[in-house]
């Protein structure tokens, strides 16, 4: 398995503002993902994050919303911008192993925007 | 695009008893399932999970079927207990490709009542 920490836990903010989410692997993968979970809701992928290249956004998730950075093999950052209350959500880091196998989730990071 | 539905979204049972989640896709194509639970405030943890290869899997009291042909696959938990409470989803992929997204079912709520 992978050991995925992501920071903040949580968050309250005010709309309007900007959040990073930071996503440390204990170990270099080639693939992480970024996920939202409204409350109560099932996961949505916002993106796929390469080391080396831009991200991929999943319809409905644009780059000037959720950019995304992927500096080296082990971290990624995920900035929710200009933040309104329908962006209270968790989200989630994942990455994958190995490729095409099993993927594990950080603990995500439960954001509340007032 | 592929489409996961995922049965029931609730699910109550007594200690001890059997629980079943069934899952349909929609994409032929995804060859990959595995099964995520998630307790309160924590992340997806991956429990199980199947490739298209493959019919039956079973770990422990843990156990999932595929029905390719039928497009649908289920979580069977035996001998349930209080801590096997939580939300289960079920997700497909396509093993192998370019990039492997998840694509996951709107979750299974289980209650396990002692």
């Amino acid at each position: 398995s992978a050991v995925i920490s992501q920071k903040p836990s949580r968050d309250i903010c005010q709309r309007g503002t900007s959040l990073t989410i930071q996503c440390q692997v204990d170990s270099q993968v080639t693939m992480m993902f970024w996920y939202r979970q409204q409350p109560g809701q099932s996961l949505t992928l916002i993106a796929t994050a390469n080391q080396g290249s831009e991200a991929t956004y999943e319809s409905g998730f644009v780059i000037d919303k959720f950019p995304i950075s992927r500096p080296n093999l082990t971290f990624s950052t995920l900035t929710v911008s200009n933040m309104s209350p329908e962006d209270s959500s968790i989200y989630l880091c994942s990455v994958e192993k190995d490729r095409g196998v099993e993927a594990f989730f950080g603990q995500g990071t439960r954001l509340t925007v007032v | 695009g592929e489409n996961v539905e995922q049965h029931p979204s609730t699910l109550s049972v007594q200690e001890g008893d059997s629980a079943v989640i069934k899952c349909t896709y929609s994409d032929s194509a995804s060859n990959y399932f595995p099964w995520y639970k998630q307790e309160l405030g924590k992340g997806p943890q991956l429990i199980i999970d199947i490739r298209s290869n493959v019919g039956e899997k079973k770990d422990q009291r843990i156990a999932v079927t595929l029905n390719k042909t039928a497009k649908h696959f289920s979580l069977h938990i035996t001998e349930t207990q209080p801590e096997d409470s939580a939300v289960y989803f079920c997700a497909a992929s396509k093993f192998g490709g370019a990039t492997n997204k998840l694509i996951f079912g709107t979750g299974t709520l289980l209650a396990v009542q002692p």
